[in-house]
């Protein structure tokens, strides 16, 4: 059985970093084809692609967000880590980690977690 | 980057059959495989079709999935709709290193 959760702050404030965690079991970042990503939805919009990272640590980012992201994983863990930097209110979402059948298929998805960005 | 456009709403009677379109806003339609997921309110996305045209394992065969090249857009045809199938429906694309997703469609079984 695949599982993915996400952890990590529910508030952050303005130019803070948010820094998430995707916990998962069933499956392994060291098997060849496999990815974990990381997908946000803004209340009551559309889904938007932020980062992935494959089994063989190639890394691929959304490149309106690409300067602010930075995606890692240990395999080891089952973990995969995105951190994004400078947090604004219209960052306000949840955020979803999802695995990643190669090349871009997110064919598990977590639970989400819902962050709010506020002073 | 390309966009995919989806209508904002459908609505249709139980037992009846939708589509719902994506259309690419540049590049081919058919270079890049097309994935469709449901998500029911409240709820995380799931999968209901992969590679353009393939169910996942529990999805039943009254969803479908298309490409047309004409109109550069892929689609997605629920039959036998009935209550459960009201959720909105995203696809999704990819290019050579970015994810883009529709900006999706309600549907509504009525």
């Amino acid at each position: 059985q695949i599982t993915l959760k996400e952890s990590g702050p529910t508030l952050v404030k303005p130019t803070q970093t948010l820094t998430l965690t995707c916990t998962f079991s069933g499956f392994s970042l060291s098997t060849s084809g496999v990815g974990v990503g990381w997908i946000r939805q803004p209340p009551g919009k559309a889904l938007e692609w932020l980062a992935l990272i494959y089994w063989n640590d190639d890394k691929r980012y959304s490149p309106s967000l690409k300067s602010s992201l930075t995606i890692t994983k240990d395999t080891s863990k089952n973990q995969v880590v995105l951190t994004m930097t400078n947090m604004d209110p219209v960052d306000t979402a949840t955020y979803y980690c999802a695995r990643v059948d190669y090349p871009y298929y997110f064919d598990y998805w977590g639970q989400g977690t819902l962050v709010t960005v506020s002073s | 980057n390309f966009m995919l456009t989806q209508p904002h709403s459908v609505s249709e009677s139980p037992g009846k059959t939708v589509t719902i379109s994506c259309t690419r806003s540049s590049g081919s339609i058919a270079s890049n495989y097309v994935q469709w997921y449901q998500q029911r309110p409240g709820s995380s996305p799931t999968s209901v079709i992969y590679e353009g045209s393939q169910r996942p394992s529990g999805v039943p065969d009254r969803f479908s999935g298309s490409i047309d090249s004409s109109s550069n857009s892929a689609s997605l045809t629920i039959s036998g709709l009935n209550t459960e199938d009201e959720a909105d429906y995203f696809c999704q694309s990819y290019d050579s290193s970015s994810v883009v997703f529709g900006g999706g469609t309600k549907l509504t079984v009525l």
